[in-house]
């Protein structure tokens, strides 16, 4: 069975440093990737997705991703952290019929 | 363009009592999901949908049932609450494996159990 691994409960950041979120899944095959944001008392927001071809994927309010299949690692990168970013941040691996196994989430706190 | 609505959006509930949640989409999706999210265990599957009348059990199925009778609603039941079903809830929605889309999310609902 898949599984996901994102290693930090919490991550405090200053304003206008660079972010990177770690997520490790298990998967026995090509797996497909998806990082989503969710802010307090809301839902999910979907940032980027990883299906194939190109390993560094592009995603929105500035947010990028790179797969590598070697170190079975999907970490979410972001260079300049803007205060609007604070929340909980989760990587998630699709297995069969696109159900999803979430990891337990990152919480992103950003210092002034 | 509604995509994934939820309903209620909140509700508390006594110990022993039933009730259901229900989720509709209006995005033709084949596949659906329910998922319930507590604090420091990220997102867990109860149940899901592949298609109109299947039903069929994730990782945390104890204490819910669930309902397809049509393509766009997927219904979540629980006919004896427990404290331990106080959760939010997302319910979500795909198109069929083969078309690589994510899937579409719901706002949640917030179940307490008292």
């Amino acid at each position: 069975a898949q599984s996901v691994t994102q290693p930090d409960i919490h991550i405090t950041v200053s304003e206008g440093a660079s972010l990177e979120l770690r997520c490790n899944y298990s998967y026995g095959a090509t797996p497909y990737l998806f990082w989503y944001v969710q802010s307090p008392g809301q839902g999910l927001q979907l940032l980027l997705k990883y299906f194939s071809g190109d390993t560094l994927v592009q995603g929105i309010k500035g947010f990028e991703a790179e797969f590598k299949r070697s170190q079975s690692s999907f970490n979410l990168r972001k260079p300049s952290v803007h205060w609007s970013d604070a929340a909980e941040y989760f990587c998630a691996v699709r297995g069969g019929y696109s159900t999803l196994t979430f990891g337990k989430g990152t919480m992103l706190l950003v210092s002034p | 363009n509604a995509g994934v609505t939820q309903t209620p959006k909140f509700r508390v509930l006594k110990t022993g009592q039933s009730m259901t949640l229900l989720c509709a989409q209006d995005m033709n999706h084949e596949y659906m999901y329910w998922y319930r999210q507590d604090p420091g265990m990220g997102l867990r599957l109860i149940h899901y949908s592949v298609g109109e009348g299947t039903t069929a059990k994730g990782e945390v199925p104890d204490g819910y049932n669930v309902s397809r009778l049509k393509k766009q609603n997927f219904l979540l039941g629980l006919e004896s609450a427990a404290p331990s079903q106080t959760s939010v809830y997302f319910c979500a929605s795909s198109y069929e494996a083969r078309m690589n889309t994510e899937a579409f999310f719901g706002q949640g609902t917030r179940l307490t159990v008292v």
